[in-house]
């Protein structure tokens, strides 16, 4: 079963607000993934954890915050976000952190920010 | 630095045919791993077809294959008797890493090919 799964899926924000994404995989994957994407555009990276340990932080903002409380979840903590932040935010997880492992996503977070 | 290229932004195939998507990619590393990855409009990415650049032949999954030439540095994609279903972006990515210390096994994305299939 390759299944990532993601809540919200929509989420609409003031620039104001405080909100969590929340990610969860049940294959027993030891690194998961942050990625943005804009439409019509690739998915870009933000952040890496391996074995619950954040490896990569593709300088990303210090208005999100991610957070891997154990081996199966992944949090992304927003707060006072621009609306340029406005994005599709998809969660991946792969058995290790290597060119060999195949990435599996998950449906996505569609954010809005007013 | 490692790139792919897509060069086709956008794609028709009528159903029941066969289409090639054509992804090119640019690495000076001897090892490396080359994805396919599906996204509809409703937002997730879904693993296609996997092809590692040690590998002798060619990856097929179901409809899928990969038609890897390693001299030209290509790894089109192959959809036979294509479906409505498989209207969506297509996306070919790479992982980068030499293998060693400086793996870091960031996935490398192409720019997408929107295919519609029509009935």
């Amino acid at each position: 079963d390759t299944e990532v799964t993601q809540t919200p899926k929509h989420l609409v924000m003031g620039m104001t607000n405080k909100k969590s994404l929340k990610c969860e995989q049940h294959m027993g994957h030891r690194a998961m993934y942050w990625y943005k994407q804009k439409a019509k555009k690739p998915p870009e990276l933000m952040f890496v954890y391996s074995y619950e340990k954040l490896s990569i932080n593709e300088s990303v903002p210090s208005r999100f915050s991610p957070e891997c409380p154990n081996s199966s979840l992944l949090n992304l903590h927003l707060h006072a976000l621009q609306p340029e932040d406005s994005a599709l935010y998809l969660c991946a997880s792969s058995q290790e952190y290597s060119r060999w492992e195949t990435q599996y996503f998950g449906p996505g977070t569609r954010l809005l920010v007013l | 630095a490692q790139k792919i290229t897509q060069t086709q932004p956008g794609m028709f195939v009528q159903e029941k045919e066969a289409v090639t998507l054509d992804c090119t990619y640019d690495t000076s590393d001897q090892s490396y791993g080359l994805f396919w990855y599906k996204q509809p409009s409703s937002g997730e990415m879904i693993f296609l077809i996997y092809q590692g650049s040690y590998d002798e032949q060619n990856a097929t999954e179901g409809r899928y294959s990969l038609n890897f030439q390693k001299a030209r540095k290509s790894a089109n994609l192959v959809i036979s008797a294509s479906q409505l279903g498989d209207s969506a972006m297509y996306f070919c990515a790479m992982r980068e890493g030499d293998g060693g210390s400086s793996n870091t096994g960031k996935l490398i994305f192409g720019q997408g090919t929107t295919l519609q299939v029509k009935p």
